[in-house]
């Protein structure tokens, strides 16, 4: 089954450390998104890209950086990890060609630690 | 700015009373809203989209434009669907594409 796929799973890491959490999709997808879940906040946008070559801050980008290495990879970089990004993170896909519906497919989750 | 406001944090009811879990915006143009669901261990998933004006395990939401509110509502709750549910709104992108604003979520307990 087309699947979305994040790594790693889980991660814990320490203050100043950059990290990198991964995203790949055989769903065909052009375009992803990532979030961050925080208890009572809800999923924010952190970065999103419509195609390879296009790359869009979200809400909440500041201590964060993309790459859009092909259509189906778009990994999210924390150049100095601090604390307070310590969140779940998804990545997820939507399909151009069903834009009005806009369904987005979702990845399992990158739960983030950050002493 | 776009918005989306789920006033409650965490909704208890018991199995077969009705459940109401609220959802307010606030945007500019003509707008597109969703319901996501996360049952526990599961990924965040679609569950209804009101521009399909359609029924999903006895959910329905429907909009009101002049209350800004889209309302997911089911007469009868089943332990099932005990999850945290999001609303989002659709946000026209200039230049093409679009992205979601997600509500902060409404935690559902289904009490036998």
């Amino acid at each position: 089954d087309a699947d979305v796929t994040q790594t790693p799973r889980n991660r814990i890491t320490k203050t100043g450390k950059r990290i990198m959490l991964e995203c790949s999709q055989t769903k065909g997808h052009d375009r992803m998104y990532w979030y961050r879940q925080d208890p009572g906040l809800g999923l924010r946008l952190i970065y999103y890209s419509f195609d390879v070559k296009d790359i869009n801050k979200g809400e909440i980008s500041d201590g964060y950086s993309v790459s859009r290495q092909a259509q189906a990879k778009f990994s999210l970089s924390l150049e100095s990890a601090i604390p307070n990004q310590t969140a779940l993170y998804f990545c997820a896909t939507s399909d151009k060609l069903a834009e009005l519906f806009n369904e987005q497919f979702f990845g399992p989750g990158t739960r983030l630690t950050v002493l | 700015a776009q918005r989306v406001t789920q006033p409650e944090k965490l909704l208890s009811v018991f199995k077969g009373a009705p459940v109401e879990l609220k959802c307010n915006y606030s945007y500019s143009g003509s707008p597109e809203l969703f319901w996501y669901v996360q049952y526990s261990r599961q990924r965040l998933q679609l569950l209804l989209r009101h521009i399909s004006r359609e029924s999903i395990k006895g959910f329905t939401a429907d909009l009101n434009k002049g209350e800004t509110s889209f309302h997911l509502k089911k007469p009868f709750a089943q332990e099932e669907d005990s999850a945290m549910y999001y609303c989002a709104l659709i946000h026209w992108v200039t230049g093409g594409g679009n992205k979601l604003t997600f509500g902060t979520g409404t935690q559902l307990k289904v009490e036998l």
